[in-house]
């Protein structure tokens, strides 16, 4: 099965710098990768996605970046806010279950 | 309503009780997930719907889970004979093409307790 693990479990960071937080999957046929972000009490929120067609996707302030030859995945914020605090998971999928990582804990301090 | 919606937002039960725990999936939503969360922990896939196919269940850990949904939107997961390590957050989400191909939205999940 799929195995998909997270570098960091936390990280800390200032407000205004770039966050970056890495994700390393197994299965060579995943195809679809997405990232979510998880406040306190909440589901977990859509951030981007990107698929195995491309190597980076940017949305407002985020940036995801793909490299299939070592099976590695990053999301790039770029001036974090404090409400950027939260626990980001990386999602797998080569069919239509998504297989999560652990989670970052991603701390932005003032 | 404007997104997927669960109840009860939290469970307490005794050791023994069975639990059901509800999703109502964003409206023409085909697609249909649940996750359980354990504390500090990733989401881990119990079952996926997809229209009328069968459902994937090959997640569900035991046979005291189960889980069906009614007329291809409402949601149910049942679990039986709770256990202490039943305790989790459990997630459901819904997306609107066949499988993880597109977005799936997640509810604010039922925080179950089994004591």
């Amino acid at each position: 099965g799929e195995s998909v693990g997270l570098h960091l479990p936390t990280l800390s960071v200032q407000e205004g710098d770039n966050s970056i937080i890495n994700c390393a999957y197994s299965n060579s046929a995943s195809d679809y990768f997405i990232w979510y972000k998880q406040e306190s009490g909440k589901g977990p929120q859509f951030i981007i996605d990107i698929r195995s067609n491309m190597d980076k996707r940017q949305g407002q302030r985020v940036t995801v970046l793909l490299n299939k030859t070592v099976k590695h995945l990053s999301l790039q914020i770029a001036a974090t806010q404090p409400g950027d605090s939260a626990v980001y998971f990386c999602a797998v999928s080569s069919g239509y279950a998504l297989n999560f990582g652990k989670g970052t804990s991603l701390l932005v301090t003032p | 309503g404007a997104g997927v919606s669960q109840s009860p937002s939290n469970k307490v039960t005794e050791k023994g009780k069975d639990v059901e725990l509800r999703c109502d999936p964003i409206s023409g939503h085909t697609a249909l997930y649940w996750y359980r969360q354990s504390l500090g922990q990733g989401l881990e896939f119990l079952i996926y719907f997809q229209g009328n196919s069968a459902p994937d269940k090959s997640g569900l850990p035991s046979d005291r889970f189960s889980a069906e949904r009614t007329g291809g939107s409402v949601s149910t997961l049942t679990i039986q004979r709770t256990q202490q390590e039943d305790s989790a957050v459990y997630l459901c989400a819904s997306s609107s093409l066949q499988g993880a191909r597109t977005e799936a939205f997640f509810g604010q999940g039922t925080r179950l307790t089994v004591v």
